[in-house]
């Protein structure tokens, strides 16, 4: 199966502070990529990743950057965190051998005040 | 942009009863996923089927690419069946596009 981890598990920030968040994986994917889950609007794509060095744009990349330092970890970065942030995060690698599938780590709750 | 819909937002069972979630999509379709969610948050990948019909278990997936749908069949529902499950089209290359789901609860 594969393995996707992420860390912290949950995370509380103030406003206008730097939260990074971090995903590690064991699937020797190509592609990570990272979303948020809101009610009322279901998971969406922030950033995403092709490969180490390398970081795209998603859907609703404003207020956040994403680093890619090596094939396995893959983190997402609130250099000023506000309250609308305050979501649950998601990170997922993927691949296009065989089943074009994604598998998805554990979630981080982060809560801005 | 694409947009993913699905029916019914909630659906109520008793054990052993079967059940039909259906997706919908405004674009034209070039892969879609349904995963499931657990109550506790974390999302495990049911099935990739971008076409045609997929059967694990006690769950089919068909996907019909010309009328934009993807079904989930779920038969003979148990308690453990209960969470979210949810369809999302879009590929590895630039990420997936979600609906919002729709609420299983199954009942004793």
């Amino acid at each position: 199966e594969a393995a996707v981890t992420q860390s912290p598990r949950n995370k509380v920030a103030v406003t206008g502070g730097k939260v990074t968040l971090s995903c590690n994986q064991t699937n020797n994917h190509n592609n990570m990529y990272w979303y948020r889950q809101d009610t009322g609007h279901g998971l969406r794509l922030i950033h995403y990743s092709y490969g180490a060095g390398s970081t795209e744009k998603g859907d609703i990349p404003d207020g956040y950057k994403a680093s890619r330092p090596s094939q396995e970890n893959f983190s997402l970065i609130l250099e000023l965190a506000t309250p609308s942030q305050t979501s649950v995060y998601f990170c997922a690698s993927g691949d296009a051998g065989g089943e074009d599938t994604q598998y998805f780590g554990p979630g981080t709750r982060l809560l801005v005040l | 942009g694409q947009q993913v819909q699905q029916s019914p937002a909630s659906l109520v069972l008793q054990e052993g009863e079967n059940a039909e979630l259906q997706c919908n999509f405004s674009t034209s379709l070039n892969s879609m996923q349904w995963f499931y969610q657990r109550p506790e948050g974390s999302l495990v990948s049911l099935f990739y089927n971008p076409s045609g019909t997929k059967q694990s278990g006690r769950l089919t997936s068909t996907t019909v690419i010309k009328e934009r749908r993807s079904s989930l069949h779920i038969s003979s529902s148990q308690i453990t069946d209960s969470g979210t499950y949810l369809c999302a089209m879009g590929n590895y290359a630039q990420g997936l596009t979600f609906g919002l789901g729709t609420r299983v609860s199954v009942f004793p």
